[in-house]
């Protein structure tokens, strides 16, 4: 079992829908990260968050440390969303000298 | 602009052959990292570097070297002791401010090895 999981894999939405994304993870973090990688690759740095909830613009990222579960959410989706969110967990040990990623989810959003 | 260069964008290279991949920083950050992504899987941190002349060993070191003579250059060298080199590869750098630092990423390089 990988020490982050990301569900769903695969996320397919009409313009306008809400959008969630899960995060679970297994291991002792300082921070969780969530990041956004454009289908040519770069990777654009979203949120880090140690607890509670961030919001910037029509995106929201929570995390449930009891819980280890961290949730990205787009309100008012657009076909511009369309990525891959990653989400990252900094090992408490190493915080941002060893992040531990999940595999992604693929989002498409369509007009 | 302050930012991340990764070149080139696209590498190919014959096996056997040695070859260097780019990433310059001019955001003064202290800390530089490689990870190298596969279909399927997440991100795995090769090499990182805290300060300028001193590096660690990521998760999947073997195969690949790198230097840092620069605060802003942290070049990775993936040698034909790497068993399957074909990724694509992804240069980040954080400031270190606080234990915990958001990561500057650059586009990348996609290195494909015949």
């Amino acid at each position: 079992k990988n020490e982050v999981e990301q569900s769903p894999q695969n996320l397919t939405a009409q313009e306008g829908e809400f959008i969630t994304i899960n995060c679970s993870y297994s291991v002792g973090i300082s921070a969780l990260h969530w990041l956004q990688q454009h289908p040519g690759g770069g990777i654009v740095s979203l949120f880090m968050l140690s607890s509670g909830k961030k919001k910037h613009g029509r995106l929201i990222a929570t995390i449930n440390i009891q819980e280890k579960h961290s949730s990205l959410h787009i309100t008012a989706s657009h076909p511009r969303d369309s990525a891959v969110y990653i989400c990252a967990a900094a090992d408490e040990s190493y915080n941002t000298d060893k992040l531990i990623f999940g595999t992604g989810t693929r989002l498409q959003v369509f007009p | 602009d302050g930012g991340i260069t990764q070149s080139p964008k696209y590498l190919f290279r014959k096996e056997g052959q040695n070859v260097t991949l780019s990433c310059e920083q001019n955001l003064n950050h202290d800390a530089m990292y490689w990870y190298r992504q596969d279909p399927g899987q997440g991100l795995r941190l090769i090499y990182y570097s805290q300060i300028v002349n001193d590096f660690q060993k990521g998760d999947i070191a073997e195969g690949y070297s790198v230097s840092r003579e620069k605060k802003e250059s942290f070049p990775l060298t993936v040698t034909s002791a790497q068993k399957n080199p074909t990724a694509f590869y992804l240069c980040a750098s954080s400031p270190r401010q606080e234990i915990n630092s958001p990561l500057h990423f650059g586009n990348g390089t996609r290195l494909t090895v015949t």
